[in-house]
């Protein structure tokens, strides 16, 4: 069974442009979430789909970004324009349903690393 | 609030010795708690979780974790550390179903030969 993957693994972009991540769940994974680690930071929650809706976007940190999940299977996250405190490694992981609540096992993916100029 | 706090960001031990990994946490509802581990260019791994049954819980690779509500304390341990668990080890605390995880700052681990 694949894993969840995350594309691109690296971007490096200046500040101003748009940069759009992708994630992969596990196929039937209802649940996919969000988060982002700044250096030396905790990793931190940005927000969380059930399939394609938005269940709790209360981490995303402002309007330039954008998170979308079509047909509830791969996400992407776009950051326009993109800003020096923007970098970051950007996780997403996946879930299969809430039925284990909260001892549900997130699985999660390598990370995307964004380096913003 | 929910927060839980990692001691060292760093921890070296020799291989073969004892690996304490530490994790305090503050929940205002009987915590899940969970530990990760990230190996290089990797995805973050679940290594146990406790889901309030017993409290001393085990998981892969021979690790372990107590759970301490008196000390609000999640440490995880094994008692004999090989050069292959050399990574980086995140503490998490989860309150609600379908909730979010809080993750600590991270650990990483470096095992001397």
């Amino acid at each position: 069974e694949a894993g969840v993957t995350q594309f691109p693994s690296h971007s490096v972009i200046e500040k101003g442009q748009t940069v759009t991540l992708r994630c992969d769940p596990i196929s039937g994974h209802d649940n996919l979430y969000w988060y982002r680690r700044v250096m030396g930071k905790e990793i931190k929650f940005l927000l969380h789909f059930v399939k394609e809706s938005k269940q709790d976007e209360s981490g995303m940190p402002n309007n330039r970004f954008l998170a979308e999940r079509t047909g509830g299977t791969y996400s992407t996250l776009k950051v326009q324009p993109a800003e020096l405190e923007d970098s970051g490694v950007y996780f997403c992981a996946s879930s299969q349903d809430l039925a284990g609540g909260r001892g549900e096992t997130q699985y999660f993916g390598p990370g995307t690393r964004l380096l913003v100029l | 609030a929910q927060s839980v706090t990692q001691l060292g960001s760093h921890v070296s031990v020799s291989e073969g010795a004892l690996v304490l990994l530490r994790c305090n946490y503050s929940s205002s509802v009987p915590p899940y708690l969970f530990w990760y581990v990230q190996y290089p260019n990797q995805g973050l791994q679940l290594l146990l979780k406790y889901t309030s049954a017993a409290t001393l819980v085990k998981g892969i690779n021979g690790f372990e974790a107590e759970f301490k509500k008196s000390e609000t304390s999640f440490h995880l341990t094994k008692p004999s550390a090989h050069m292959s668990d050399a990574a980086e080890y995140f503490c998490a605390v989860r309150v609600g179903v379908g909730n979010q995880f809080y993750f600590g700052t991270g650990t990483s681990l470096t095992v001397i030969p």
